[in-house]
């Protein structure tokens, strides 16, 4: 059973352009909520976490939105360059194990 | 600063052998999680380590066991290995909530 259920899968966005990934979860107790990117053969590298008492994080192009009655985040790369094509994971927790999302696959085309 | 290493980088083994993985955390933190990732999802937690003891552990047979030194360095053991424990098995270090990955250790069973 996957607590934290991600969309799309894959998404194709112009050099420029906005990449837009959704999260949704349905564990209230869930305070904690970071953004991981993974390029093949590689381990995840956290790139940006938000709290549910924050609806909004920017981190230079990384925006993280949360939606707390909605049960939802999402995370917005904007200005998408070639070297962001890799997999972003949504994960989260209220305790020290992270849940993570399935991932989106993200390519940038120049 | 290192981050988080791994060894070894790539394993093959046999079914119903047995194996060990080893992490060094990021310096500075104490805490150590082990997740595994399998080809095309997201990472899913196996158990974390703290003060040498197992804290928390995620939905894994006994197979599957782990160990932390007083230096915060951790090992996974996985016995008689089945095809389905072909995987990137990953490993977090933390002090607080953020959890750094390493660049995993690729495991195949044939």
């Amino acid at each position: 059973q996957q607590q934290v259920k991600q969309s799309p899968q894959s998404l194709i966005v112009q050099k420029g352009g906005i990449s837009i990934i959704n999260c949704a979860y349905e564990n209230t107790a869930f305070d904690y909520f970071p953004w991981y990117q993974q390029f093949p053969g590689k381990g995840p590298a956290l790139l940006i976490a938000i709290r549910p008492d924050v609806s909004e994080k920017k981190e230079g192009r990384f925006t993280i939105s949360f939606n707390k009655s909605a049960k939802q985040f999402s995370l917005h790369i904007m200005d998408s360059q070639p070297g962001d094509s890799a997999t972003y994971f949504c994960a989260a927790t209220n305790d020290y194990k992270l849940s993570f999302g399935a991932g989106t696959t993200v390519t940038v085309r120049a | 600063d290192a981050g988080v290493t791994q060894s070894p980088t790539h394993l093959i083994k046999t079914r119903g052998q047995q194996v060990t993985l080893r992490c060094s955390p990021k310096s500075g933190h104490d805490t150590v999680s082990w997740y595994q990732q399998a080809l095309g999802q997201g990472p899913q937690f196996i158990f974390q380590y703290y003060e040498e003891e197992e804290r928390q552990r995620g939905n894994f047979p006994d197979r599957f066991s782990g160990h932390q030194f007083p230096n915060y360095s951790s090992e996974l053991n996985v016995n008689a290995l089945l095809l389905g424990d072909s995987a990137l098995y990953l490993c977090a270090s933390s002090l607080v909530r953020e959890q750094f990955f390493g660049p995993g250790t690729r495991l195949t069973v044939l």
